[in-house]
């Protein structure tokens, strides 16, 4: 079995704390992305890699940091700074990135701030 | 930056086809028109996705415009499992990498 793995499915965060969620991959995909989702809404990009050692900033990248040391994994960092963190958070991946591509999804994880 | 425009809401009877309009009139000569689905609570699915011509797979078929400035999903034969937010995107070629969700269309599949 393989594709996009998120974990942990659900979490819980006390204000003021940091919290990683990991998301790793094994469909060899240079690209990876995350994503947030508000209830009733749709996905916004937080950040985007396009390749090992490099990622660039999607529109609501403030309070969020991420890396991407391994091809395979694109861990997202919510720090403290991000105001309203609670959301389904979503990592993605795509073989190249360029014009014509797919994304694939993981199964998502809820981060719920306490 | 090319936008989508879909309906908020659609009912489909189970067993019918499901066809679910997308306008995207800003749409620029090399960008693709792709769908992805959701269902509650879980990642999008890819669905399927086309540039010019019409497309077909196991899930659904892609009917595009000839001005390429409005598309069609069918789902050939709507089952309850069909029931989801179905989101129409085309690719953002100056932005690279960035697939913007809209809010798509809420579809509910009835028995």
């Amino acid at each position: 079995d393989g594709g996009i793995t998120q974990s942990p499915k659900y979490l819980f965060r006390k204000e003021g704390q940091n919290v990683t969620l990991s998301c790793e991959q094994n469909l060899n995909h240079d690209a990876m992305y995350w994503y947030r989702q508000d209830p009733g809404q749709g996905l916004r990009l937080i950040y985007y890699s396009q390749i090992v050692n490099d990622f660039q900033k999607g529109d609501i990248a403030e309070g969020y940091s991420v890396s991407r040391e391994k091809k395979e994994s694109f861990p997202l960092t919510v720090t403290s700074a991000q105001k309203n963190p609670t959301a389904f958070y979503l990592c993605a991946g795509s073989r190249t990135g360029g014009e014509e591509d797919t994304i694939y999804f993981g199964e998502g994880s809820w981060l719920t701030v306490v | 930056d090319a936008k989508t425009t879909q309906p908020t809401s659609m009912d489909c009877a189970e067993g019918r086809a499901a066809n679910l309009p997308c306008n995207h009139s800003t749409i620029s000569g090399n960008e693709y028109v792709y769908w992805y689905r959701q269902i509650h609570s879980q990642g999008p699915q890819y669905i399927i996705h086309g540039l010019k011509n019409n497309e077909t797979n196991e899930m659904a078929s892609l009917i595009i415009t000839e001005d390429r400035k409005s598309s069609t999903l069918i789902l050939p034969h709507a089952t309850l499992r069909d029931t989801a937010v179905y989101y129409c995107i085309v690719r953002l070629l100056t932005s690279w990498g960035k697939f913007q969700f809209g809010a798509g269309t809420q579809v509910v599949v009835t028995p």
